[in-house]
């Protein structure tokens, strides 16, 4: 049972550099979600997607987009690296319905020089 | 930001003793999760209380609600070396979207 898979689990770029991360749920989710977590501060939320073809913004979209290319994937891209967005990031999904758990992968340490 | 904060930011207890930290938070809510976070791995979902519970029990685990405070507590029981990890409050506001707002965590080390 793999769960949430994200992948890479480490990246270095330099300022300016573009990426993509990925992610893939084998729970047949509907809805999925991509955070990012910096010492102190908890979990924020970047985007999320309630359903295939679906996306919306969250708590902290500057500088990110993201692409739920069907009911499996989800991925979040930065277009132009900066330090700030040195972070781990986190993508998650949950069933169908209210009140559902979520489920996590093991993340993305990201390091932007 | 409409995150919560949890207090202690970081507890150190003997295994045995009990382990006991608190979230608050600003909005109203549907319901509130507990997750845990080992080092270097992703959040594990814990329990979930809805607004109209006030309590609820999950093996050593122990969460109570108080939505007039806007405040939760977690009860670890009888604390192991292996429940060494970091714990997160989340709430949900509307119950539908799944959206979570999570606290800042309380960094939780359980010495053998």
């Amino acid at each position: 049972n793999a769960g949430v898979t994200q992948t890479p689990k480490f990246q270095v770029l330099k300022t300016g550099q573009s990426m993509t991360l990925q992610c893939a749920q084998d729970m047949n989710h509907n809805s999925m979600y991509w955070y990012r977590q910096d010492p102190g501060m908890g979990l924020r939320l970047i985007y999320y997607s309630a359903s295939e073809g679906t996306t919306d913004k969250g708590e902290v979209p500057n500088g990110y987009n993201v692409s739920r290319l069907n009911k499996r994937e989800f991925s979040l891209r930065l277009e132009s690296a900066a330090p700030s967005q040195t972070s781990v990031y986190f993508c998650a999904s949950t069933g169908t319905g209210g009140r559902q758990p979520q489920h996590f992968g093991d993340g993305t340490r990201l390091s932007i020089l | 930001s409409q995150q919560g904060e949890e207090d202690p930011q970081a507890l150190s207890i003997q295994e045995g003793e009990n382990a006991t930290m608190n979230c608050s938070y600003k909005t109203s809510i549907n319901n509130l999760q507990w997750y845990r976070q080992n080092s270097g791995r992703g959040l594990v979902h814990l329990i979930l209380i809805r607004s109209n519970e006030r309590e609820k029990h999950s093996g050593r685990l122990r969460v109570t609600l108080d939505t007039s405070k806007k405040s939760s507590s977690l009860l670890i029981t009888a604390s192991r070396a292996a429940d060494t990890a970091s714990y997160f409050c989340a709430t949900d506001k509307d119950g539908a979207t799944n959206k979570l707002i999570f606290g800042t965590g309380t960094l939780l080390a359980v010495q053998p």
